[in-house]
């Protein structure tokens, strides 16, 4: 079980542009969670997904940023326009259900910078 | 929703000694703690997670334990080693999913 993946580890993009990060969730696994992680802070919650379904996103800013789970492939969130403030690193994690049984299992990152 | 609210946020102790982080939450609805370790640019890994059923929890050298009453828990790791330098997070999930709300963390320093 390669464990949940994130790509890319580092992403640098220059304000305006668009940055998409990825993440492949653990094999078996139909929830992910994205979270925020600025330096010297802890994670903060952004969206809940799915497969093909938003189940809350009460986090997530609600301009420029955008999140989605589809029934193939992996998730993806996707920050439009980003602003030097959007640099952070960016977890996802997963868990094979949602009834609070089973763990969550973070992936390494994407470390954002934005010039 | 949850708040947690995690001291101190730094922590140097002596290789061997003990340390202890301290977490409180708001919603009284919370059911599920656990905490992770975060070593520099790595990702957050559960080390240990106790449920609202459970007073205490113990596995090796790290215990956590739960007042519900007092909305308060803690992490205990004893006979620290220098490995155990890391950034320890504290967490609450409240609501029927995944969705926990972590803490600011705690940077650990054991000096060896």
């Amino acid at each position: 079980n390669a464990g949940v993946m994130q790509n890319p580890r580092h992403l640098v993009r220059r304000r305006g542009q668009e940055a998409r990060l990825r993440c492949s969730p653990m094999k078996g696994h139909s929830h992910v969670y994205w979270y925020r992680q600025l330096p010297e802070e802890g994670l903060k919650f952004m969206v809940y997904l799915q497969k093909e379904n938003i189940i809350d996103e009460s986090g997530m800013p609600k301009e420029r940023f955008s999140a989605e789970f589809p029934k193939e492939g992996p998730s993806i969130l996707r920050i439009q326009q980003v602003v030097r403030g959007d640099s952070a690193a960016y977890f996802c994690a997963s868990s094979p259900r949602w009834d609070g049984e089973e763990k969550l299992f973070f992936g390494s990152g994407t470390q954002l910078s934005v010039l | 929703g949850e708040n947690v609210e995690q001291h101190p946020s730094t922590l140097s102790v002596q290789e061997g000694d003990s340390a202890v982080i301290k977490c409180t939450y708001s919603d009284s609805a919370s059911n599920y703690f656990p905490w992770y370790k975060q070593e520099l640019g790595k990702r957050p890994q559960l080390i240990i997670d106790i449920r609202s059923n459970v007073g205490e929890k113990k596995d090796q050298r790290i215990a956590v334990t739960l007042n519900k009453t007092a909305k308060h828990f803690s992490l205990h790791i004893t006979e620290t080693q220098p490995e155990d330098s890391a950034v320890y997070f504290c967490a609450a999930r409240s609501g029927g999913y995944q969705k926990v709300t972590f803490g600011i963390g705690t940077k650990l320093q054991v000096i060896p």
